[in-house]
């Protein structure tokens, strides 16, 4: 079972801003855990997007941003894109599971 | 560039066993931790088991602790995931993934191999 949770969809249109939240608890991102954040697009297997917060791989556009503040986290895609939509996943590691807990993922679609 | 790929999935009977197997190139496969995670069809990431670059530092998900044991062989670059009492609810498409460290510790996942699939089913 995820114990982050995050918005089922959001949607956007072309170049808009969207956000995707990832509510966690103290055991986990308030623990001050490390959030990231994964690409899935369909039939593929997830890409890191995210890492740390709010640090991008090479080769993730700057489109893409991540914050945190508290027991929540932040995806944040803004000049929306067609091919931008697909599913997200937050991550963190949960204290109290010894182990690491995913979101319920997020399915962006652009208008 | 590096490379995971799984296989040693199929189609099995509940409580019966399975050994999954994950290759690994392009890296020094011994200077990092590894993972899996499964994804049932349809359905959201779940984290299912991890192994430091050492083996000391092992960890599972409760869905799997008891039944499920990760191992690794770093002379042949070789992850595994040995499953017995296989459940219905076990069902998924298994990934393994790369950690950026040697313990596995607050980590992301990244590459995660392409996956191979388990189906629990009579």
């Amino acid at each position: 079972q995820s114990v982050l949770t995050q918005p089922p969809s959001v949607s956007g249109a072309p170049g808009q801003r969207v956000t995707i939240s990832c509510t966690g608890s103290s055991s986990n991102i308030g623990a001050g855990y490390d959030v990231h954040w994964y690409q899935q697009l369909p039939g593929t297997a997830p890409k890191l997007l995210i890492y740390g917060n709010n640090n991008r791989p090479s080769g993730v556009p700057d489109r893409f941003s991540g914050s945190k503040s508290g027991t929540s986290a932040s995806l944040a895609i803004t000049g929306l894109q067609a091919e931008d939509e697909t599913d997200y996943y937050c991550q963190s590691y949960d204290s109290s599971l010894t182990g690491y807990v995913f979101g319920t993922g997020t399915k962006v679609t652009v208008l | 560039e590096v490379q995971l790929v799984e296989s040693g999935g199929g189609l099995v009977q509940p409580g019966r066993s399975l050994r999954l197997s994950c290759a690994a190139s392009g890296f020094n496969f011994d200077d990092y931790a590894m993972h899996w995670v499964r994804q049932a069809p349809g359905k959201g990431l779940e984290w299912v088991s991890s192994i430091s670059w050492d083996s000391d530092i092992i960890g599972y998900a409760d869905s799997v602790k008891g039944r499920f044991t990760i191992s690794r062989d770093n002379a042949k670059n070789s992850l595994f995931l040995q499953m017995d009492s296989l459940r219905p609810d076990d069902t998924a498409l298994y990934f393994c993934a790369k950690d950026h460290r040697k313990y596995w510790y607050n980590a992301f996942f990244d590459p995660w191999g392409h996956g191979t699939l388990v189906t629990v089913s009579s």
